[in-house]
């Protein structure tokens, strides 16, 4: 079945401590996100890439970094420098980056660093 | 600019009764308009996408919503809920005009919670 995987599930990390999440999709879709989400809030955008080598900064990028060297796999890395990195993750990809594009999200990760 | 404002953080209704979830919004451009449902520590679902066809549009697991341009609304409704109904249901406006960096706007969601 397509989807997309997220890993792992579940992480701790100390803090001062880089840690990246894993996104990897089957869809062949050409855009890839990642979300973070907070309890009662919607979901706030960190990066985002429509294809291949190419990403632009969401509205929460600060202490976050992306890379795209595959189609189908989209990583992020929480950096030290981000303050409060305790929260659930959520990958999506799109069939292209468009206005009535849907999403299609993996199943999450959630940090918590102490 | 666009918004999107999801009128009740919570709902509970029984088992077997309808459902109404409701979701306002704002665009200057022809939105589309989605709502998502995640449940508990999973990523969220399409539940239905309207994209300037027809205004009643009917979704996966018996919900549907109604495009209303004059009140722009966007509500979910399912006629009889069911305990597996339970769960975070997101709003999202899409359209040219902005929004986050990714054209998305997404509610702040409702909790639908099913009394048996």
């Amino acid at each position: 079945d397509g989807g997309i995987t997220q890993s792992p599930k579940y992480l701790f990390r100390k803090e001062g401590q880089n840690v990246t999440l894993s996104c990897e999709q089957n869809l062949n879709h050409d855009a890839m996100y990642w979300y973070r989400q907070d309890p009662g809030q919607g979901l706030r955008l960190i990066y985002y890439s429509q294809i291949v080598n190419d990403f632009q900064k969401g509205d929460i990028a600060e202490g976050y970094s992306v890379s795209r060297e595959k189609k189908e796999s989209f990583p992020l890395t929480v950096t030290s420098a981000q303050k409060n990195p305790t929260a659930f993750y959520l990958c999506a990809s799109s069939v292209r980056h468009a206005y009535n594009s849907p999403l299609h999200f993996g199943n999450g990760t959630r940090l918590t660093v102490t | 600019a666009q918004s999107v404002t999801q009128l009740d953080s919570h709902v509970s209704v029984s088992e077997g009764t309808p459902v109404l979830l409701r979701c306002n919004y704002s665009s200057s451009y022809s939105p589309s308009l989605f709502w998502y449902v995640q449940h508990p520590n999973k990523g969220l679902q399409l539940l239905l996408k309207y994209t300037s066809a027809a205004t009643l549009v009917k979704g996966i697991n018996g919900f549907e919503a109604e495009f209303k341009k004059s009140e722009t609304s966007f509500h979910l409704t399912k006629p009889s809920a069911h305990m597996s109904d339970a769960a975070e249901y997101f709003c999202v406006v899409s359209d040219h005009s902005g929004g986050g960096a990714d054209g998305l706007t997404f509610g702040k969601g409702t909790h639908l919670i099913i009394q048996p």
